[in-house]
């Protein structure tokens, strides 16, 4: 059964304190895996798409990258504003997009 | 502005009073859904079209209703809301599933089925 996994359900961080979050997946035939942003009483917004293994995307403090069972969103040096729910999601072989859990992320000053 | 916008924000409802959340885009998109989100559980897919007059269940299409007769508009239908429906629901689009392209996502409705 396809599934998606992500790790830690919460992190808080000082302001500077890199880190990374996990999304750990099983899937057949996988056709992308994604990052979408989502803040509190909004929809969630598309950050990056990756389609195989060794693939890296960035956007300013945000650096995701994959490999055959897991992807990771490293954050260096994040801001308040970084805050936010982080939402993995991957596209199987059956054109299905499946969602994690997600990681609320606190960033404190 | 290119935008998916749902209607209404916020909905409180008793049990078994039938109710439409409407969901319109504004970019052309062929492909448009409707998600609900619930706290541990992240994003499962209600139903789906991927045009227009062609929809589809998703995983938990039990007690949902919808329609698509137009492209832009896919409302959601609850017949006779329970409140284990109680939820976050997200409209959300893309320009074709084909073609593996980004979601767009509405602001969400919070209903509460009392």
């Amino acid at each position: 059964e396809d599934q998606v996994t992500q790790s830690p359900e919460a992190l808080r961080l000082q302001e500077g304190e890199s880190s990374s979050l996990n999304c750990s997946y099983t899937v057949s035939g996988l056709r992308g895996l994604f990052w979408y942003r989502q803040d509190p009483g909004k929809g969630p917004e598309f950050l990056f798409t990756l389609y195989s293994a060794g693939e890296e995307k960035e956007k300013e403090r945000l650096k995701a990258t994959l490999t055959k069972k897991e992807s990771f969103l490293h954050i260096t040096a994040p801001k308040p504003e970084d805050s936010a729910t982080y939402l993995c999601a991957v596209r199987g072989g059956y054109n299905k997009l499946i969602f994690g859990a997600g990681t609320r992320l606190a960033v404190h000053p | 502005e290119a935008q998916v916008t749902q209607n209404p924000r916020y909905l409180i409802t008793v049990t078994g009073k039938k109710l439409t959340v409407t969901c319109s885009q504004n970019m052309n998109h062929e492909y448009m859904s409707w998600y609900r989100q619930d706290p541990g559980l992240g994003l499962r897919q209600i139903y789906y079209s991927m045009n227009v007059e062609v929809t589809d269940k998703g995983d938990v299409p039990e007690g949902y209703k919808v329609s698509r007769k137009e492209k832009r508009n896919f409302p959601l239908i609850l017949e006779s809301p329970s409140p284990n429906q109680t939820s976050l629901y997200f409209c959300a689009s893309c320009p074709s599933l084909r073609a593996n392209e980004k979601l767009f996502f509405g602001s969400g409705t919070q209903l509460s089925v009392l």
